[in-house]
């Protein structure tokens, strides 16, 4: 019983062009979402988040959507670069609820061609 | 300011020991989180820690357990190993409590078990 899904495993985009990851969540108390960005051999990093009173967040080249009638979140980087290259974990979290419990999404491997 | 670190890096068990992580965390951070990630999911929350009490567990069993001391540095303690307790065992430290509390991440501990 996935809450946080991510359903394209990888994508691939050429340097300059934008990146759009999607995630999709089924439960409605979620309040809170973050993304996380996260090389090899390195612990996942904080790149941005977004509450669910917004629905748009941006820092820089990272933007984050949030679409909650459809339970749907994006992170749009723009322009993408090679140094993108990770793989990215949306998450989200209930303040009411479980207060240290983020879950995660199984994440986007993102390539970012030259 | 010191970000958030675990030891070891790596350790190979055999099914039936018992193991100990570590984790410093991030200066000023008085609330600890462990999740397990398993090879191609996201990670999973095990259980929080705020000012040496634990705050909120997820769906592991009793043999996983936690400490946090007065320095808010934490151990995970994992009794008679399993093969599927091979994974990555992250840390995360944050400020505790309020909407916008953000985790980082350690690098993690690689575990494998035989």
């Amino acid at each position: 019983d996935q809450q946080v899904k991510q359903n394209s495993p990888s994508l691939s985009v050429q340097e300059g062009r934008i990146s759009i990851l999607n995630c999709d969540y089924t439960n409605s108390m979620f309040d809170y979402f973050l993304w996380y960005k996260k090389y090899p051999a390195e612990g996942p990093t904080f790149l941005i988040s977004i509450s669910s009173i917004k629905d748009k967040n941006e820092d820089g080249r990272f933007t984050v959507f949030l679409n909650k009638s459809a339970k749907h979140l994006s992170l749009h980087i723009v322009p993408s670069q090679p140094g993108d290259s990770a793989v990215y974990f949306c998450a989200a979290k209930n303040y009411g609820g479980s207060q240290g419990n983020l879950i995660f999404g199984k994440g986007t491997k993102l390539s970012v061609k030259p | 300011e010191t970000g958030v670190t675990q030891s070891p890096t790596h350790l190979i068990k055999t099914r039936g020991q018992q193991v100990t992580l570590r984790c410093s965390s991030q200066s000023g951070h008085n609330t600890v989180s462990w999740y397990q990630q398993a090879l191609g999911q996201g990670p999973q929350f095990i259980f929080q820690y705020y000012r040496e009490e634990e705050n909120g567990r997820g769906n592991f069993p009793p043999r996983f357990s936690g400490l946090q001391f007065p320095n808010y540095s934490s151990e995970l303690n994992v009794n008679a190993l399993e093969l599927d307790d091979s994974a990555l065992y992250l840390c995360a430290s944050s400020l505790g409590g309020g909407k916008g509390d953000i985790q980082y991440f350690g690098a993690g501990t690689r575990l494998s078990v035989l």
